[in-house]
């Protein structure tokens, strides 16, 4: 199973929006909708920060949102934040023999 | 309060074995999958293995699978992974991790990781 793809690296400015894009299959984004994207500061273990496509769990930020078109997910940040600088990773459920696959990971720096 | 705590890790040689363990509390440990997530040095997320709450389904990554072994004891409120074969791509920061209640293939908590080295 091939990881999923996202882009390398986004940067935005404090208080604009930036999307990341994680882009799979009709093996798994496509057909699934449990995509979840987790946050990561360096030397840190990762953070859940949306499930499902677009849920949110309790605590996170709603500057966070998730959507899913085809074989695509994508996480937008609003009103970017200097704390929001880390990098973030989706993951997809991917059927019962491999379960669960993730993207190679995005840095995002706030100008 | 969660907490997941992982011990287990070191510097192992090619070939050589480790059992990884994650002590859970704070939560009903039976009722809940649990997974193992890596992340070498400098690298992303890789999905290892994952188990079900009773511990009667289990599942692992192709490039794990054969040589490594995830169980639990829910007497004891802990994950184990056992890596066998181990070769030097297994180097990475092993963590363990629970599913979110809601959100089936998620992953709400996360153990701080424990590092496991393949060098001779």
């Amino acid at each position: 199973q091939s990881a999923l793809t996202q882009p390398a690296s986004v940067s935005g400015s404090p208080g604009q929006s930036i999307t990341i894009s994680c882009t799979g299959t009709s093996s798994d984004v496509g057909v699934f909708t449990y995509v979840s994207w987790y946050q990561q500061h360096p030397g840190k273990a990762p953070k859940l920060m949306i499930y499902d496509v677009s849920n949110r769990p309790s605590g996170v930020s709603n500057r966070f949102s998730g959507s899913k078109s085809d074989n695509t997910a994508s996480l937008t940040i609003s009103g970017l934040q200097a704390e929001d600088e880390a990098d973030y990773y989706c993951s997809s459920y991917a059927g019962s023999s491999t379960l669960e696959v993730f993207g190679g990971g995005t840095k995002l720096t706030v100008l | 309060e969660v907490q997941l705590l992982e011990s287990g890790g070191g510097l192992v040689q090619p070939g050589g074995s480790l059992r990884l363990s994650c002590a859970a509390s704070g939560f009903t440990f039976s009722s809940y999958a649990m997974t193992w997530v890596r992340q070498a040095p400098g690298k992303g997320l890789e999905w290892v293995s994952g188990i079900s709450g009773p511990g009667g389904s289990t599942y692992h990554a192709d490039s794990v699978k054969g040589r490594f072994t995830i169980s639990r004891d829910n007497s004891k409120n802990t994950l184990y992974l056992q890596m066998n074969s181990l070769r030097p791509e297994d180097t990475a920061v092993y963590y363990c991790a629970k599913e979110h209640p809601w959100g089936p293939h998620s992953f709400d908590y996360w153990g701080q990781g424990t590092l496991v080295t393949v060098s001779s």
